[in-house]
This record gives structure tokens, C-alpha cells and sequence, in this order.
């Protein structure tokens, strides 16, 4: 049982180039979130989604796009990369109605550095 | 707009020190509300919760937190804490059937040994 597993863990952009961060989660849960941590910012949400098929965005959706093909997995991509996307991304879930007991579940995050 | 504002960035504490974080808090309907742990290198992870009910909650590794709906506040405390206590903390809000946390800035603790 993996929980929340993220891919990369690790990438070096150029200025422009494209890229799709992986969130995986074996947990059955319909909520999932992309989001940014940068020091002294805590951590602000780029994009959710509530379910499959579905996606909203957050308070920093700019300059990323997102997909929820299946229930599983939870896509954030970056068309063109640009130096003020360095962060650290982290992917989180949790399950719907009775079974969510507002605790978020994280995956071990993935560090983008764009040059 | 709703926010947390967690007013100690870095703090430094030797061992057996007590621990209290300030955490406040900017809606003024029903909330959740939230610690978060990040050990280096690690995720996030609960350490605490508050719901409803008692207003002094008990998380993991002897950390507790109180709910103080007047102020606005639910600080963190930990009555003598370990070197293994570094860490960043993060104070997050929910509203009860909403989709969205709001986090606060967090808070880098350094213990020394």
C-alpha cells in the first residue's frame, strides 16, 4: 500500500520547456489537490479535483494545467516553464463524505527547478 | 478572504524546552483546523485535529493544541519537547464541507540537542 506516490521526485527545466508531474494514489479517495510550497508561503493550492473527469481551480493556478482522467491518478503539467514555478509540489488526497475525516494524505513531494 | 497567520517563523529551543506556536486563524464561521508536521525531507503529516467538542486537543508525540473561538486561535504546545521535534509546522483551515485547506506560512523549529 503506497498511498500517495508522486514522479519525479527530482527535475531540472529550461525556460519554456514542458513537463507532467505524476500523482498516483492507491487509497480509493475522490478529493485531490496540487500544491506549492515556497519558503515563507506555506503551501498554496494550484488545482483540485473532486472527482474523475473533474478539476477546479485553486489560488495559484497560473501557468498550469491539470487532468483527472481516472480516479487514480492526478496530473499537473507545465506547458512552458518559467523560473517563478521553482517549488516544491506536493500531491494530496483525501476520501469523500463519511469516510473523510479532513485529515489530507501527501505524497513525498517533487522539487522543480526551472533555469 | 479566509487566512492563518502563524506569527513565529523560526524558533530555536534546547531540549526540554516547552514548545507553543501561535496560530490564528481569519473566518469567523465553523472551522476545522489543523497541525501539520514536515520533518526534513519527509511530507506532511497530522499531528492534530479539531473538529467541535473539547477545545484542548491531544495529537501525536505529546503534542496537544487549544481551540480558542474568541481569539481566533488554536496554538500548538508541547510541554518539553526532543531534538527529534525538528521540524517545519504548518496551522491549516478548513471549512466544514469544503474542498479547500488554507495553510499558514509555517514555522521551523530547531531543537538542540
Amino acid at each position: 500500500n503506497a498511498g500517495v506516490t508522486q514522479t519525479p521526485k527530482f527535475r531540472v527545466l529550461k525556460t519554456g520547456q514542458s513537463m507532467t508531474l505524476l500523482c498516483a494514489q492507491d487509497m480509493n479517495h475522490e478529493y485531490m489537490y496540487w500544491y506549492r510550497q515556497d519558503p515563507g508561503m506555506g503551501l498554496r493550492l494550484i488545482h483540485y479535483s473532486v472527482g474523475e473527469g473533474t478539476t477546479a481551480k485553486g489560488e495559484v493556478p497560473d501557468g498550469y494545467n491539470v487532468s483527472r482522467l481516472k480516479k487514480q491518478n492526478f496530473l499537473l503539467g507545465l506547458e512552458s516553464a518559467a523560473p517563478s514555478q521553482t517549488s516544491v509540489y506536493f500531491c494530496a488526497t483525501n476520501p469523500r463524505g463519511g469516510l473523510n475525516t479532513g485529515e489530507l494524505f501527501f505524497g513525498e513531494g517533487s522539487r522543480l527547478t526551472v533555469l | 478572504a479566509q487566512s492563518v497567520s502563524q506569527h513565529n517563523h523560526h524558533v530555536i529551543l534546547s531540549e526540554a524546552a516547552s514548545l507553543e506556536l501561535g496560530c490564528n486563524y481569519s473566518y469567523g464561521g465553523t472551522v476545522n483546523l489543523f497541525w501539520y508536521v514536515q520533518y526534513p525531507g519527509q511530507h506532511l503529516q497530522l499531528l492534530l485535529k479539531y473538529f467541535s467538542g473539547d477545545p484542548l486537543v491531544k495529537g501525536i508525540k505529546g503534542f496537544e493544541a487549544e481551540f480558542i473561538k474568541s481569539k481566533f486561535s488554536f496554538n500548538l504546545r508541547k510541554p518539553s519537547v526532543q531534538w527529534s521535534d525538528t521540524a517545519e509546522y504548518f496551522c491549516a483551515v478548513n471549512r466544514p464541507g469544503t474542498y479547500k485547506y488554507i495553510f499558514g506560512t509555517g514555522t521551523r523549529l530547531k531543537v538542540l540537542a
